[in-house]
């Protein structure tokens, strides 16, 4: 089967760098990307690893290692609108997301 | 440009009866996609249309049924509800229409689905 699991949930203070991490296993994987989703919102895209190594979008950066079936999303000069859930989730091909158990980020002043 | 709308927002049905809930994309976007999110089991994908082609579906019963039209406007339906179909139904529309590359997947506000 496919499963990618996270922490349920960091805590972290604002300013701050918080790493959510994302472990999965899986018979393939065409790329890993990440969604925050706010409290009654919809998940909007944050970041997508289609090879292995690190992606920088401004705050937030994302980093794929398909040997170690590990990835990770790092997010800095943490904000208090960061408070949010944080999903991983596999691109299985045409567009099918299977999605990460999902981390709760709180970010306190 | 408009964002990816879902009708209704919200519904409340009963065991038994059957719902058809609609996604309007982004214009241009031929792939839509549908999810279901509860708390307990996550996001699950149901499936996804381009073209008016499914072309991938998750692990749901055949209660769950969808279509794409020509304008790329989808539905999907869910005949004899039952309880545990309580969730949020969310859309998600792409430009990216290949097997392997992944398009940045916008979603729609979603369906809030009760079942009584």
């Amino acid at each position: 089967g496919q499963s990618l699991e996270q922490p349920s949930e960091v805590t972290a203070v604002e300013g701050a760098i918080v790493q959510i991490n994302c472990t999965y296993q899986t018979s393939g994987f065409y790329g890993l990307s990440w969604y925050q989703q706010h409290d009654g919102g919809a998940p909007t895209f944050l970041s997508y690893n289609a090879l292995d190594g690190l992606e920088e979008t401004g705050r937030f950066s994302s980093f794929l290692s398909r040997s170690d079936s590990y990835g990770y999303l790092l997010l800095q000069e943490l904000q208090m609108k960061d408070s949010a859930s944080y999903f991983c989730a596999g691109n299985t091909g045409f567009q099918k997301l299977v999605f990460g158990t999902g981390t709760r980020l709180l970010v306190s002043p | 440009k408009a964002g990816v709308t879902q009708t209704p927002r919200y519904l409340i049905k009963t065991r038994g009866q059957q719902v058809t809930l609609s996604c309007s994309p982004i214009s241009g976007h031929r792939s839509v996609s549908w999810y279901q999110q509860t708390p307990g089991q996550g996001l699950q994908f149901l499936f996804e249309y381009f073209s008016e082609t499914q072309r991938n579906k998750g692990n749901f019963p055949g209660r769950f049924s969808g279509r794409q039209f020509s304008n790329s406007r989808s539905e999907m339906n869910v005949s004899t509800l039952e309880l545990g179909d309580s969730a949020l139904y969310l859309c998600a529309s792409s430009l990216v229409g290949s097997a392997t590359d992944y398009g940045e997947q916008f979603f729609g506000p979603g369906t809030r689905l009760t079942v009584l």
